[in-house]
């Protein structure tokens, strides 16, 4: 069974750093691209990280400088590791798997067909 | 960035109707469109991929249509556990989520 572990999550203070795992289980871990998501409590979705097979990363300009995605292929495992945390950074966050979904517009398409069910992050004083 | 804006916010329906869910893009996304169900204390689980291809598992009464900029997620008579939170996700270019709809009884 295809299956996504987190781990690392808890209380933090505001500038503090934390860094979250996943291990990954029932699939080729190092032939899949994988991301993290975020949700606040109460509110959507939000993408935070990506890294591909070939350990290119990429990240929205909401968090980039103070996330780090890393994959570790010999442990089936993914990080992410947050720095100068902030309140709005409490929320639970998702190891996601992407899968391919086609080619076009002279891209390759990947959407997220599997999800852990996440750590929570709180950023608090 | 790509914005995602889904209507209505929040839906009430009753067992057996057939419910849609509009979700539209700030620009062309193609048909790199998904969908996914998320229920409380729950992570989401995707229903519809690439507008309108149902992933595995999931049941018939699920249908996605779209392309460009316009798509709808259709849930045709309504079951006790499809009471939940909908989000589409636009993938042509990274990732962004519209806001959610829910759908409760």
């Amino acid at each position: 069974e295809v299956q996504l572990a987190e781990s690392g999550g808890g209380l933090v203070q505001p500038g503090g750093s934390l860094r979250l795992s996943c291990a990954a289980s029932g699939f080729i871990f190092s032939s899949y691209d994988m991301h993290w998501v975020r949700q606040i409590r109460g509110k959507g979705l939000e993408w935070v990280s990506g890294i591909g097979t070939a350990a290119d990363t990429h990240y929205p300009d909401s968090v980039k400088g103070r996330f780090i995605i890393s994959r570790e292929n010999a442990k089936n495992s993914l990080f992410l590791q947050i720095n100068s945390l902030r309140a709005g950074d409490t929320a639970v966050y998702y190891c996601v798997r992407a899968y391919f979904s086609g080619f076009g517009d002279l891209n390759d398409h990947y959407h997220m067909d599997v999800w852990g069910k996440g750590t929570t992050v709180t950023v608090s004083s | 960035d790509i914005q995602m804006t889904q209507s209505p916010s929040t839906l009430s329906a009753s067992l057996g109707d057939s419910v849609t869910i509009t979700c539209r893009a700030s620009q062309s996304v193609s048909v790199w469109l998904a969908w996914y169900q998320q229920k409380p204390g729950k992570a989401p689980k995707l229903l519809i991929y690439k507008a309108s291809d149902l992933q595995s598992g999931v049941p018939s009464r699920f249908s996605g249509s779209g392309s460009g900029t316009e798509f709808t997620l259709t849930i045709s008579s309504l079951q006790a556990d499809d009471f939940a939170t909908y989000y589409c996700q636009q993938y042509k270019t990274y990732w962004t989520f519209g806001q959610g709809t829910t759908v409760e009884i």
